[in-house]
């Protein structure tokens, strides 16, 4: 079945700075890379996606790039703000997302430091 | 829409009771899931369901059951807990759209708020 790696597992960055969370993974069929955003004490919230057509997509300060060959894709956040602080999961999908589900990797904490 | 809902938020069990954890959506979603997160296992599927009548076991399905006899919900039972089922579970659902041209299907998972289950 599908493996997915993330790392760092944790990340400390100045507000203000860059954050970039990284993920591999290995059945070269998958075809859906969701990024979810999970706070304390609440489930998994949608930040971004993207599919395998695509390379890059950018939604404000939240940027997601693919890379088939390598079966890895990235999460960037720019101009990272107090609110950004949280754990932040990548997942990949052969079925294009959610008809047999998600795999996950294990989560980077993020901390944003004043 | 109320979105995913899930009951309840805690619960605590012995050894070898069994229980059953409530998820509701009001998307009408085809799609649901459930999964359970460990501390630095991330999340892993339990059980899903492509639509009303219709389940299939994920990675983890030992020691859980479920059924669909509604598109609005989805339940899961613990027959006879263990402590190792000790955990945060959670419930997605989610639609599917096929996109211009039916190349593929795009689907989006919604999550609900998680049920906290202490087994001792």
């Amino acid at each position: 079945g599908e493996n997915v790696e993330q790392h760092p597992s944790t990340l400390s960055v100045q507000e203000g700075d860059s954050a970039v969370i990284k993920c591999t993974y290995s059945d070269s069929a998958s075809n859906y890379f969701p990024w979810y955003k999970q706070e304390l004490g609440k489930g998994p919230q949608l930040i971004i996606d993207i599919r395998s057509n695509v390379g890059e997509k950018k939604d404000q300060r939240i940027a997601v790039t693919l890379n088939k060959t390598a079966k890895h894709f990235s999460l960037h956040i720019t101009e990272t703000q107090p609110e950004d602080s949280a754990v932040y999961f990548c997942a990949a999908s052969t079925s294009g997302g959610g008809a047999d589900g998600l795999t996950f990797g294990k989560g980077t904490h993020l901390i944003i430091q004043p | 829409n109320a979105g995913v809902t899930q009951t309840p938020k805690f619960q605590v069990l012995k050894t070898g009771q069994s229980m059953t954890l409530q998820c509701a959506q009001d998307m009408n979603h085809e799609y649901m899931s459930w999964y359970r997160q460990d501390p630095g296992m991330g999340l892993r599927l339990i059980h899903y369901s492509v639509g009303a009548g219709i389940t299939d076991q994920g990675e983890v399905p030992n020691g859980y059951n479920v059924s669909r006899s509604t598109t609005e919900d989805f339940p899961l039972r613990l027959l006879s807990a263990a402590p190792s089922q000790t955990s945060v579970y959670f419930c997605a659902s989610s639609y599917s759209l096929t996109a211009s041209g039916g190349a593929f299907n795009q689907e989006t998972q919604y999550f609900g708020p998680g049920t906290r289950l202490l087994v001792l």
